[in-house]
C-alpha cells in the first residue's frame, strides 16, 4: 500500500530552527510537496522536490532522498506566524497526490 | 503563483437541501481539478478527480450520486452536495492543476448542515 509518515505534532521556540521529517512508500514517484495549512484555511504551496538534495527558499528549505524515501522541511528563524500544520504529499506514478496526515507545529515565545 | 477561487467560503444549509460549491481557475486553464474533504484535525481526503469534458473519477467510498461533480469548462468545476445531512458538514477544498507539478488550492468552503 501507499504510506506517508510524518510526526503528529512538534513544538519549537520562536527564533529557533525546526526540522519536520516525512518518510514515504508509494507506487512510483513524481515529486514530493510540502504545504502549510493554517487552521480553517486551505493549504498553501511551500516547496516541490523531485531530485535528491536541498532546495532553499528564504527561511524554508526542503530536502529529498529518493533512495531512502525521505524528505524533511527545515524552518529557520521561527516566527509565531509559522504555527500551522505542515503537510507532506507525494505525487505517485499516476500523478495523484498521496497526503500525509500533517504535522502540527506549535511555536512558543 | 496562480489564482484559484472557490465560492462560497462558508455555507449553512438545512438538512435535505443541496449545496453547490464552485471552483474557478482565474488566470490559467485547468484540465484537471481535484476535490478534497477535510475533517477537523485530519488530513485532506481526495474525493474525486475532475477532468474537463468527461465524467469525474471518484475515490472508493465516495458516493457519486451524493457528490455531483461537473467540470464543464477549463476554468470551472462544481461540486454539488445533494440532500445534505449533518454528517456532510466538513471543509471542502478544490485544487486546480496548472501543470503536472503545480496544483493550486482554492480557499476552501466550510459547509455546516443543520
Amino acid at each position: 500500500g501507499q504510506n506517508i509518515d510524518q510526526p503528529t505534532e512538534m513544538t519549537a521556540t520562536e527564533g529557533a530552527i525546526v526540522q519536520i521529517n516525512c518518510t514515504y512508500q508509494t507506487s512510483g514517484f513524481n515529486g514530493l510537496f510540502w504545504y502549510q495549512q493554517h487552521a480553517g484555511e486551505a493549504p498553501t504551496f511551500l516547496s516541490y522536490n523531485v531530485l535528491d538534495g536541498l532546495e532553499e527558499k528564504g527561511r524554508f528549505s526542503s530536502f529529498l532522498s529518493r533512495s531512502k524515501g525521505y524528505s524533511y522541511l527545515l524552518l529557520k528563524e521561527l516566527q509565531m506566524k509559522d504555527s500551522a500544520s505542515y503537510l507532506c504529499a507525494v505525487m505517485d506514478s499516476n500523478y495523484q497526490l498521496i497526503w500525509g496526515a500533517g504535522t502540527k507545529l506549535i511555536i512558543k515565545p | 503563483g496562480a489564482v484559484v477561487s472557490q465560492h462560497p467560503s462558508w455555507v449553512i444549509c438545512k438538512s435535505g437541501t443541496s449545496v453547490k460549491i464552485e471552483c474557478r481557475s482565474l488566470d490559467f486553464q485547468a484540465t484537471t481539478m481535484f476535490w478534497y474533504r477535510q475533517f477537523p484535525k485530519q488530513s485532506l481526503m481526495l474525493m474525486a478527480t475532475s477532468n474537463e469534458g468527461s465524467k469525474a473519477t471518484y475515490e472508493q467510498g465516495v458516493e457519486k450520486d451524493k457528490f455531483l461533480i461537473n467540470h464543464a469548462s477549463l476554468t470551472l468545476s462544481t461540486l454539488t452536495v445533494t440532500s445534505a445531512h449533518p454528517e456532510d458538514s466538513s471543509f471542502y477544498i478544490c485544487s486546480a492543476r496548472k501543470r503536472e507539478t503545480e496544483a493550486f488550492f482554492g480557499q476552501g468552503t466550510r459547509l455546516t448542515v443543520v
